[in-house]
This record gives structure tokens, sequence and C-alpha cells, in this order.
């Protein structure tokens, strides 16, 4: 069955700009969807297939996907984005179809 | 506006069932598949089930295969999820989300606020 690997933590200080990454085999041609769950709340969806933005998700969210490698790009950090980050497929060829990465915790220092 | 509600969570003992429920509205229910998804205490998400707009089309996680079944009422705008033979591994939030995208670019773009199942004797 197709995996997503994602770095379990990421950290950054407020200003700056993370990359969450996440790999799978040939995910570039796959469409990569990311989600931000806070503390005690339930999953928001911030990026779909691979780059779009849902309305009322912030400009500083933007996503990229090629080759083994698709990767969340939050500009402009701010305390408020500290949460945990999933990426998502849809993998047709297992019967999972919905796969989801193990979750990256951005923390903003 | 589009909410999801789930309801049913509790504690019940290994070997035991519960049904788990999730309410639609601000949208037309029966235009979308609908899925649960849930999450064990400190862990990441893990898909369960998807139901198609009519109930026709169906699929499990293997984990919950043959012990778990999703249905839907389109005229209650309801979502289900009846559990049996729970184990404690089943201990989990559970959250309805709704099924959006187009072939091969699916997504879940609203979620429910989950509800909490813990399995334990």
């Amino acid at each position: 069955s197709y995996v997503l690997t994602q770095p379990p933590s990421v950290s950054v200080a407020p200003g700056q700009t993370a990359r969450i990454t996440c790999g799978g085999n040939n995910i570039g041609s796959k469409s990569v969807h990311w989600y931000q769950q806070k503390p005690g709340q339930a999953p928001v969806l911030v990026v779909y297939d691979d780059s779009d933005r849902p309305s009322g998700i912030p400009e500083r969210f933007s996503g990229s996907n090629s080759g083994n490698t698709a990767t969340l790009t939050i500009s402009r950090v701010e305390a408020g984005d500290e949460a945990d980050y999933y990426c998502q497929v849809w993998d047709s060829s297992s019967d999972r179809h919905v796969v989801f990465g193990g979750g990256t915790k951005l923390t903003v220092l | 506006q589009v909410q999801l509600v789930e309801s049913g969570g509790g504690l019940v003992k290994p070997g035991g069932s519960l049904r788990l429920s999730c309410a639609a509205s601000g949208f037309t229910f029966s235009d979308y598949y609908m899925s649960w998804i849930r999450q064990a205490p400190g862990k990441g998400l893990e898909w369960v089930s998807y139901i198609s707009s009519s109930g026709s089309t169906i699929y499990y996680a293997d984990s919950v295969k043959g012990r778990f079944t999703i249905s839907r009422d389109n005229a209650k705008n309801s979502l289900y999820l009846q559990m049996n033979s729970l184990r404690a591994e089943d201990t989990a939030v559970y959250y309805c989300a709704r099924r959006v995208g187009a072939s091969e670019v699916w997504y879940f773009d609203y979620w429910g606020q989950g509800t909490l199942v813990t399995v334990s004797s």
C-alpha cells in the first residue's frame, strides 16, 4: 500500500518560512492535500490539489509537488500557525484509497 | 453554512457495540460522498470508511472491515457508523467529513468536531 512520510516536527521563528514535506513514491503523479489541526480541534483543509487554497485560507499557505516530495510552505509564520499538519492523497491502486501522512508538528519558536 | 455534527460516542467494553451519527446541514447532503475518519489519542489521522452519495458504493479500511458498517439516510441528512466487536485499538475521536473533488483528486473540505469513542473494561 502507498505510504506518505512526513517529518515528526518542524520548528521556525515567527516571520520566517516553514516548509513541511510529504514523501511518497512518485507522489508528483498524485494530487496532494494538506490539513491543519490545532489542539482539540478538527482538521481544516488548507491546500488541495497540490497548490490550491480554499476560500478563507491566507495566501501565506502554498503547496508544491514534484518527483517524490510534496511541500507545504507557510510564509511569514505566525504564532497562530502552530499546529499539526497532515498530507493526504487518494490511492486507487489499494483498498485503502485514502492515505494520510503521519503528521508534522509545527512549532513556532 | 456547512455543518457536520457527530454524536453517539462514549465508553464501551471490549466486544461491545456503538452507533455513531453525523447530522449534516447547510448543503445538499444527497449530492456528496461522506466519510468517517478517526484519530487515536495522540496519534495521526486514519481513514475508516466512505459511502457514495446514493449509498451504493462503500469502502472500509482493513482495520475495521467486517466489524463496522457505514450507512446514510439522505431523507434525514444523516450519516451513520455502526461499530461492532469493538477493540481497545478502536479508541479514538471519530470525525465525519465531506468528500469533494474529482476523479483521483478526492479530499475532505468540511469536518465535524468529532465524537470520542473509548473502548475499555
